[in-house]
Order: structure tokens, then C-alpha cells, then sequence
């Protein structure tokens, strides 16, 4: 079974400065890594996912992750946030080939001006 | 193009009261998924179909939930009787065939049950 840790529970930033968001997954088999974004009084969308290849990938808004096999971990980056970016941010794993999506217990993103 | 609707969007009953929460997929997408919300609990994936067939329940809680997909386009989840634990936003996503092999989930806006 696959699980997903978000480091931080909240991270606070002022804008435009730069951000990381931590997530470590634990998996035995291969796996298809995700972000999702969930706004106030939202649904959750979808930011970047990892499937295979380079293990840098570009999603929307901006924001990038990075995939470490060996560390086993899908950190999200940003350079600069806006106050836009406020939100909750959802690590996310399912097995290759499988159905089920594992989420973190998401990290709150609180930009301040 | 509309996204997944879900009603109602905030709902609160007095416990033991049935409950009936409904979703509306994405034309076309053939997987639609179940999940809940809890602060204690995050998100949790409660079952899924695919072409209207219930694939997995092992995510529902007890037999006081059940879910049905009479047809490709309208999807119930049912609580009787409800608890105030049962309290949470439950989100319906549904996705196109590679979609839930990649996890491009397409989520509702979530329907928040409060059980008084």
C-alpha cells in the first residue's frame, strides 16, 4: 500500500518570495506522483503530476516539483508566490497502472503581503 | 463544458436522519470516485466505479454508507442513519479511462454534511 507524508502542516510566506512544500511517499512498487490544489470552498485541482521521464516537471501557476527515487520525494517550488497562490496543497500517490489516489494530509500555503 | 455537480452543497440533519448526497460526472468520463473530508482524517477515497460497476468499497466506512450508479451520468451516496461523525465534506470526482490510471481527477465542489 502506498502512503504520502506532507511535511508541514502550514507555511507561511511573504509574496514573492520563493517556496517549498515537502512531501515524502512510501511505496513498494512504482508510483505516479501528484499535486493538487484546493482553494476555499472548492474542489481540488489538479497542479502537476509525475508519470515518467524527466523528473523536474512544470505544472500551472507556475509551480514545479521534483522527483527523488532515492529520497522518495516529490517536493513542489515555487519562486515567487503570489497572495493568488493562497490555498491548500495536496501531495498524492496511486500505484502504476492503479486506480486508487492516496492523498497527504495537505500543506496550507498562507501568503502574506 | 460543465464539471462534476455535486447537491446539495451543504446539507445539515439532525443524526439519524438518512442522507442522500448526489453527483453529476463529466459527460464521457467513464470512473467516478467517492471521497471524504475530515479535518482528523484528511482525504479518504470511499469507493469507485468505473462504467457504473462498484470496483472497490473497501473505503466505506460501514454498512450505514451505501453508493449506487443507476446510469453513467448520475451517482448517489447514501448515509442511514447518520452520526455526527459523519460530518465532512464528501467530494465526487470522476475521471476518463487513462484518468484513473494518471490521476487526473476531475473533483465537484463537495457537498458539507453537518449531523447535529
Amino acid at each position: 500500500a502506498q502512503s504520502v507524508t506532507q511535511l508541514d502542516s502550514q507555511v507561511p510566506v511573504f509574496e514573492e518570495a520563493p517556496v517549498e512544500l515537502r512531501c515524502n511517499y512510501s511505496s513498494s512498487v512504482s508510483v505516479y506522483l501528484f499535486w493538487y490544489v484546493q482553494y476555499p470552498n472548492q474542489g481540488l485541482q489538479l497542479l502537476l503530476k509525475y508519470l515518467s521521464g524527466s523528473t523536474l516537471v512544470k505544472g500551472i501557476n507556475g509551480f514545479e516539483a521534483e522527483f527523488n527515487k532515492s529520497q522518495t520525494s516529490f517536493h513542489l517550488r515555487k519562486p515567487s508566490v503570489h497572495i493568488s497562490d493562497t490555498a491548500e496543497y495536496f501531495c498524492a500517490v496511486s500505484e502504476k497502472y492503479g486506480n486508487k489516489l492516496v492523498f497527504g494530509a495537505g500543506t496550507i500555503l498562507r501568503v502574506k503581503s | 463544458d460543465a464539471g462534476v455537480i455535486q447537491s446539495p452543497r451543504h446539507e445539515v440533519t439532525e443524526m439519524g436522519q438518512e442522507v442522500t448526497l448526489r453527483c453529476k460526472p463529466i459527460s464521457g468520463h467513464d470512473y467516478l470516485f467517492w471521497y471524504r473530508q475530515t479535518m482528523m482524517r484528511g482525504l479518504e477515497l470511499l469507493i469507485y466505479f468505473n462504467n457504473n460497476v462498484p470496483i472497490d468499497d473497501s473505503g466505506m466506512p460501514e454498512d450505514r454508507f451505501s453508493a449506487k450508479m443507476p446510469n453513467a451520468s448520475f451517482s448517489t451516496l447514501k448515509i442511514q442513519p447518520s452520526e455526527p461523525r459523519d460530518s465532512a465534506v464528501y467530494f465526487c470526482a470522476s475521471s476518463l479511462g487513462g484518468g484513473a490510471y494518471t490521476g487526473e481527477l476531475f473533483f465537484g465542489e463537495g457537498s458539507r454534511l453537518t449531523v447535529l
